[in-house]
């Protein structure tokens, strides 16, 4: 499945470091989402974008920083971040946000270990 | 709030048998989606089937099918002729009907399925 791509696939940073996730959908679609997977936890749905728009906000904290400067890429900014956050964050896009049944199609993921 | 249970953490299968993962669900709605979605080792995590509430009929896609019982609000996954490639994280999923924060996903914890061979 190349439809929806994340770069890097692995990333280790210090609790001082700023880094970037890519995401990147080649569906053609309006949704866009980011989701954390941890250990033994359901998947957390982070945020959510429609039409570049940010529709919804689970309750993150801040040193996770969204950007969607189009329907194609999605950007989660990390600053600061502690031990805690290290898990896999995941990339889902859809067609669209509403409407019945929309399918969400899923990146690799990226593995992120904060030090 | 909706809540999904994947009461299985680990389930093993031999190659070539049948298993079943269950799910049950909790929701106050009448209209809903219900997904299985597979995450192999790879990670990417892909579709298997998914079930509309509304639809009596059981979901079926070539070896893998859903038992859907609403009143019960369960919704396993069988697998039918398990295949190594069968091998991989298994995730329950509830959607509501409508977009917004009723379309977002909420998902179990996963099943583990081995494969043996």
């Amino acid at each position: 499945e190349t439809g929806v791509t994340q770069t890097p696939r692995h990333l280790v940073m210090g609790m001082t470091n700023k880094k970037s996730l890519k995401c990147e959908q080649h569906l053609g679609h309006n949704a866009m989402y980011w989701y954390k997977q941890s250990a033994k936890k359901p998947l957390e749905l982070m945020f959510v974008y429609s039409l570049e728009e940010r529709v919804e906000n689970n309750s993150v904290p801040s040193r996770f920083s969204p950007e969607c400067p189009n329907s194609s890429h999605l950007f989660l900014h990390l600053h600061t971040l502690q031990p805690e956050d290290s898990a896999l964050y995941l990339c889902a896009s859809s067609r669209r946000l509403a409407g019945p049944g929309e399918t969400q199609y899923f990146g690799p993921g990226t593995r992120l270990l904060v030090l | 709030a909706q809540t999904v249970t994947q009461s299985q953490p680990e389930m093993s299968v031999q190659e070539a048998e049948t298993v079943t993962l269950s799910c049950t669900y909790d929701t106050s709605e009448s209209d809903y989606y219900l997904f299985w979605y597979k995450q192999p080792p790879s990670r990417q995590m892909i579709l298997v089937i998914r079930q509309e509430a509304y639809k009596q009929q059981n979901a079926t896609e070539n070896r893998f099918s859903v038992n859907f019982q609403k009143a019960a609000k369960s919704f396993s996954l069988k697998i039918s002729d398990s295949q190594l490639g069968d091998a991989a994280m298994y995730f329950c999923a509830y959607r509501g009907y409508y977009g917004g924060s009723q379309g977002n996903l909420i998902f179990g914890k996963g099943t583990k399925l081995s494969v043996k061979p």
